[in-house]
C-alpha cells in the first residue's frame, strides 16, 4: 500500500539556521506530493505541493523536489524564523482519492 | 469568506452521548472528507464523499456516521460517545481525486469526559 516516511522530531533550531525535514514514500504509479504546514492550535495549511517527478515545490522560502529515483520530497529552508516554529506533515496523494500523511515533525525555533 | 468551516470548533460532552459536527465549503469542490488526528498529531482518513456519493469509508466504529446532503456539505454524527473518540476531526474538499490538494477546516476538538 501507499505509505509515507517522514523524520521523527522534535527538531530544536535557532533562527536563521537551516532546515531540512526527510520525507520518503511508497506508492503504485505516480502520486502527488505535498507538505502541509499545523501551526499550533490551528488547521492544516498546504504549504507546497509536486504533481510530478523532478517538480520542485516552493512557498514561503521553502523547497521540495520529487525525487522518483530516491522516492523522496524532502523540505528545506535555508533561514528559519520563529514564525516557521509547527508541525510539519508530508503527504501523497495517490489514485484512490485518499490523501496519506506521515507522522508528523514538530519543529520549534528559538530566538 | 472562510472556504471550509468546521462547527463547533470546541465539543466537551459526556460518554454516552450522540453529537453533530458539521462541515460546509464554499469552494466549489466536488470531494469532501473526514480525518481523525489523534493525540500524537497522526492523520488518518475517514470518509471521503465525491458528489454526495460514499467513496472512502476506512476502519471507522459503525457509531460513526457521515451525511452530505449536498456537494457543499459533509457532517459526521457520532453515537454513543466513547473516551477514545477525544481527538481533533478536520473536514477537507478538493476538485476530485485532490491532485494539486486538499483544503481543510480548522479542526473540531472533541473532548469526552
Amino acid at each position: 500500500g501507499n505509505s509515507v516516511t517522514q523524520m521523527e522530531g522534535p527538531v530544536t533550531l535557532s533562527e536563521e539556521a537551516f532546515l531540512t525535514i526527510n520525507c520518503t514514500y511508497t506508492a503504485t504509479g505516480y502520486p502527488s506530493l505535498f507538505w502541509y504546514v499545523q501551526y499550533p492550535g490551528e488547521g492544516l495549511q498546504l504549504l507546497l505541493k509536486a504533481t510530478k517527478a523532478d517538480d520542485k515545490g516552493s512557498n514561503k522560502g521553502f523547497e521540495a523536489t520529487y525525487r522518483k529515483e530516491t522516492t523522496s520530497f524532502h523540505l528545506e529552508k535555508g533561514s528559519v524564523q520563529v514564525s516557521d516554529s509547527a508541525v510539519y506533515f508530508c503527504a501523497l496523494r495517490s489514485n484512490d482519492y485518499k490523501l496519506s500523511f506521515g507522522a508528523g515533525t514538530t519543529v520549534t525555533v528559538r530566538a | 469568506d472562510t472556504a471550509v468551516s468546521q462547527t463547533p470548533k470546541y465539543l466537551v460532552t459526556q460518554m454516552g452521548n450522540d453529537k453533530s459536527i458539521k462541515c460546509e465549503q464554499n469552494l466549489g469542490h466536488d470531494t469532501m472528507y473526514w480525518y481523525k488526528q489523534d493525540s500524537k498529531k497522526f492523520l488518518k482518513i475517514m470518509f471521503s464523499y465525491n458528489n454526495k456519493e460514499l467513496i472512502i469509508n476506512e476502519t471507522v466504529p459503525n457509531r460513526f456516521s457521515p451525511k452530505s446532503p449536498d456537494k457543499a456539505h459533509l457532517n459526521l454524527h457520532i453515537n454513543s460517545l466513547e473516551l477514545g473518540d477525544s481527538a481533533v476531526y478536520f473536514c477537507a474538499s478538493s476538485q476530485g481525486q485532490g491532485e494539486y490538494g486538499y483544503t481543510f477546516g480548522s479542526g473540531t476538538r472533541l473532548t469526552v469526559v
